[in-house]
């Protein structure tokens, strides 16, 4: 257990349906990270966030979109569900902005676009 | 970020060691190499990372070459439990530039089979 909580574990939806998917850091960590794993793209960043603020971006979509709050839990939002979107998502979360060796990662929502 | 090369896949027999190979020609002099695994139907997890010197931790060891183009990952007597994908990547962690700031990249990994 690596601390790091996303729910719901599954989410079968419809294309063109908007989904939003949770996401709780360890304990203490500033940091979370977003994850997209699908079979063709394998694992890719998608955002960062650090004490509230957004902090890098990756291959992240216009029509995804995360934030992060005072609490420190994430949540990631997918609009405009398209079938390619189909995918596991996982969140990350570490201590230090910077150079932080660990990132500790949830066990994901797998989402199902139909 | 500074490009890995593994084996797409390798295979051992439990108990035995295995030592999975990595590739980074052009590691840069501060890029830390970091390794992390993928059990199925699980998010990836840390392992182990080093620098320039030979790093030991519960989980593994990592070799690192004199000229730091290519590492190895040893796990020293494997079980059904190590079955995972294995992903070498390099981090630098001054992380210059905003869109690469403390993202981990992943390529396709080794996946590890371990036969009873």
């Amino acid at each position: 257990d690596s601390g790091v909580t996303q729910t719901p574990k599954h989410l079968i939806t419809a294309t063109g349906q908007r989904v939003t998917l949770r996401c709780s850091p360890r304990s203490g960590d500033l940091s979370v990270y977003w994850y997209q794993q699908s079979l063709d793209q394998g694992l890719q960043f998608l955002i960062q966030y650090y004490n509230g603020e957004e902090r890098a971006k990756g291959n992240i979509l216009e029509r995804f979109s995360a934030q992060q709050f005072p609490d420190l839990h994430s949540e990631l939002n997918l609009s405009s569900l398209e079938l390619g979107d189909s995918a596991l998502y996982f969140c990350a979360s570490s201590v230090e902005l910077a150079g932080a060796p660990t990132q500790y990662f949830g066990p994901g929502t797998r989402l199902l676009v139909l | 970020d500074a490009k890995t090369t593994q084996p797409n896949s390798m295979e051992s027999n439990e108990e035995e060691p295995v030592h999975l190979p990595c590739n980074h020609s052009t590691i840069s002099g501060t890029d830390y190499i970091h390794w992390y695994r993928q059990l199925p139907s699980q998010g990836p997890e840390y392992v182990i990372h080093g620098l320039t010197s030979n790093v030991n931790n519960r989980m593994a060891s990592l070799a690192i070459a004199e000229d730091r183009k290519s590492s190895t990952l040893i796990l020293h007597r494997a079980t059904l439990r190590d079955a995972a994908v294995y992903y070498c990547i390099l981090r630098d962690p001054r992380s210059a530039g905003g869109t690469s700031y403390g993202k981990l990249t992943f390529g396709q990994g080794t996946i590890l089979t371990v036969h009873p």
